[in-house]
């Protein structure tokens, strides 16, 4: 069973449109990442936390915000989605030294 | 800023084949983990190693972390068509954060 969540799987939406693309993760971690992937491409860093009200930006510049008011939920916003914008997002969690655990991820295509 | 080098971005074997995968960096790393990826999906933690030298097996699957800290190598042995995805070497630090090479695509003729 999957211990971190995203929604939706899938999302095609138009240009211009405001999408938020949840993340819930039920381990208690603290910390928690975003992830922007092209297909078969490399991971991004976009967003991180480290608790809550605590947010940073990673190594990839983005257009998104991100927030974290409780432990277990980390949603990203886009206020206007745009073409550029068309990936495949991915949500994950930590706790000490034993690596991440991410979710299924969110393929988006903006038209 | 820390990178890893994963290379060569792509490979292609035969079913039944072995086949190695490597991973260095210029900074040392507390941790080294595999994931794989599969179409569609998240990386999954395939190995986790937390000690320099110490070589570790998951079925088909060995990985070492290296004496110096600054590398880490994946074998899989008698592969199978399900071995398909792409496998990404990370690094974990003190401060927990990762760095992930930039993953090899693997490909697995039957």
């Amino acid at each position: 069973e999957a211990d971190i969540y995203q929604t939706p799987r899938y999302l095609v939406i138009g240009t211009g449109k405001k999408i938020t693309l949840e993340c819930s993760q039920t381990m208690g971690h603290d910390k928690m990442y975003w992830y922007q992937q092209d297909p078969g491409m490399e991971l991004h860093l976009i967003h991180y936390s480290y608790g809550v009200n605590s947010t940073e930006k990673g190594d990839l510049s983005s257009e998104s915000t991100v927030s974290r008011i409780r432990t277990e939920h980390f949603p990203l916003t886009l206020e206007s989605a745009r073409p550029s914008h068309t990936s495949q997002y991915l949500c994950a969690s930590s706790e000490g030294g034993s690596g991440y655990t991410f979710g299924s991820g969110t393929r988006l295509t903006v038209v | 800023g820390q990178q890893l080098n994963q290379s060569p971005q792509s490979m292609f074997i035969q079913e039944g084949e072995d086949v190695s995968m490597n991973c260095t960096s210029s900074s040392i790393f507390n941790t080294w983990l595999w994931y794989k990826q599969d179409p569609g999906e998240g990386p999954v933690l395939l190995i986790a190693l937390y000690k320099a030298g110490e070589l570790t097996s998951n079925g088909r699957l060995t990985a070492q972390f290296g004496i110096t800290r600054k590398d880490s190598f994946l074998n899989i042995s008698a592969s199978i068509p399900s071995d398909v995805g792409i496998y990404f070497c990370a690094g974990q630090s003190a401060n927990s954060k990762l760095t992930f090479g930039k993953g090899i695509t693997l490909s697995v003729r039957p």
